[in-house]
């Protein structure tokens, strides 16, 4: 059976300080992967998605970036964090149409 | 106007009630749509995937209306451990879909 991973689950940053999360899928090959954003009380944003290694397409403008350095690994990334980055970061995978999330990362920018 | 538009809730109910919610689409394109859960501070999880008119599992039945653009989710003789936030879910092409803001249930003892 599949299953996806992401860490850290909790993170703390300063403002300006560098952000990478990792995202992982085991048992199944060449995924769509998929970075959501969700902040508090609102729906899941759609930040990047990615159809095969190296292949990354970004949803919105953003100070954050996406890489995809293996078939089932998937990265996101910052160089420089805002306040306003904070969130609820969900990693998902899907072979068809429907997605499947990771536990998830909480990121708190202060 | 949101692509995927639910009324947020919350909607308080008994165990054993039925409880029923809907979600509008904007895309009349559209050809498939989902119910996830949400459990507070948690991922998303899927519920039901819906391609046709609709279909039911368990206690749970999800309706699609397409002339009228819409999905609903029932819930028959509710359980405390349906208290979650259920996420309409509309498939954009392209493998992308677009996520309401969830609707909030909680059924009480």
């Amino acid at each position: 059976s599949q299953t996806i991973h992401q860490w850290p689950a909790t993170l703390v940053q300063p403002v300006g300080s560098p952000l990478s999360l990792e995202c992982t899928v085991e048992g199944t090959s060449n995924p769509n992967l998929y970075w959501y954003r969700q902040a508090a009380g609102r729906g899941l944003q759609l930040l990047f998605y990615s159809v095969g290694i190296g292949q990354i397409s970004s949803e919105v403008p953003q100070n954050l970036s996406a890489s995809r350095p293996q078939d089932r690994q998937f990265i996101l990334s910052s160089k420089k964090l805002l306040l306003s980055d904070s969130g609820f970061y969900l990693c998902a995978w899907s072979a068809a149409l429907e997605q499947y999330f990771g536990p998830g990362t909480r990121l708190t920018v202060t | 106007r949101k692509e995927v538009e639910q009324d947020p809730g919350p909607f308080n109910v008994p165990e054993g009630a039925t409880v029923a919610f809907n979600c509008t689409y904007s895309n009349s394109a559209s050809q498939s749509f989902f119910w996830y859960r949400q459990d507070c501070r948690k991922e998303p999880k899927l519920l039901m995937s819906v391609y046709s008119s609709g279909n039911e599992d368990g206690r749970f039945t999800a309706q699609l209306n397409r002339a009228s653009q819409y999905i609903s989710l029932l819930i028959r003789d509710s359980k405390l451990s349906d208290s979650a936030t259920y996420l309409c879910v509309v498939n954009r092409g392209d493998y992308k879909l677009s996520f309401g803001a969830g609707t909030t249930v909680t059924v009480r003892a």
